[in-house]
């Protein structure tokens, strides 16, 4: 399978614990995305990477959250001290834009990481 | 702030039957795209619309953006229950993947 790949599927946990999601984009995909979904709602863009480099971090991302991509393939993205307003599906997604504009470019979702804070 | 408001927020319908859904926004956008999610899965990209006017189809689904590229519209001619998901519409500026996401329409075909 040579889609986005997301680990684990499933996270329950209690209020106040950390936690770390995985994401393996398609391979020499130079672009990362990161989004947040809750029920009833579409996806909320909090944060991308350019090959290694993080560029831009959404307002939703407060401190607790953090993500990384350290050689530029898997990211991780770090929740501390989960709150129950945390629980939601997390969904990475990648691309291999070509150009300065991104009109042309694509982006494939992982399954998703779906986060339920007790 | 951009924001898409599609609509209607759930459509269901018997198959065999037409159906539109709209996606507008008072912003306009360098490229709209349109998406379909099933449950426990991350959305997959149908399409993407640049140009103001452009219509696309795919199959049994034309989309269109508007001409002046605040709004889209995907139309399903003779709907099958594998049409059965959630249809989101994004919003892109000069960056794809940070699309602004409308909240979907969920359909339902029933056989």
């Amino acid at each position: 399978d040579t889609g986005v790949s997301q680990d684990p599927r499933h996270k329950i946990t209690k209020r106040g614990q950390n936690v770390t999601f995985r994401c393996d984009p398609i391979s020499e995909h130079n672009r990362l995305y990161w989004y947040r979904q809750t029920l009833g709602q579409g996806p909320e863009f909090l944060t991308y990477f350019q090959n290694e480099a993080q560029l831009e971090k959404s307002r939703l991302l407060s401190d607790r959250f953090s993500a990384e991509r350290p050689k530029g393939s898997f990211s991780t993205l770090e929740i501390q001290r989960t709150e129950q307003g945390d629980s939601a599906m997390y969904l990475c997604a990648s691309s291999n834009p070509r150009g300065q504009f991104a009109t042309n470019e694509k982006l494939f979702f992982g399954s998703g990481t779906q986060l339920s804070v007790l | 702030t951009q924001l898409l408001e599609q609509s209607p927020q759930f459509l269901s319908i018997q198959e065999g039957e037409n159906l539109t859904v709209y996606c507008n926004s008072s912003s306009v956008f360098s490229s709209l795209q349109w998406y379909r999610q099933e449950p426990g899965e991350g959305p997959v990209l149908l399409v993407t619309v640049v140009t103001g006017g452009e219509v696309k189809k795919l199959k049994r689904l034309t989309f269109q953006f508007g001409d002046a590229r605040k709004d889209s519209s995907l139309h399903i001619t003779a709907a099958q229950p594998g049409d059965t998901g959630l249809y989101l519409c994004a919003g892109a500026g000069t960056n794809a993947g940070k699309s602004t996401f409308g909240d979907g329409t969920t359909l339902t075909v029933k056989p």
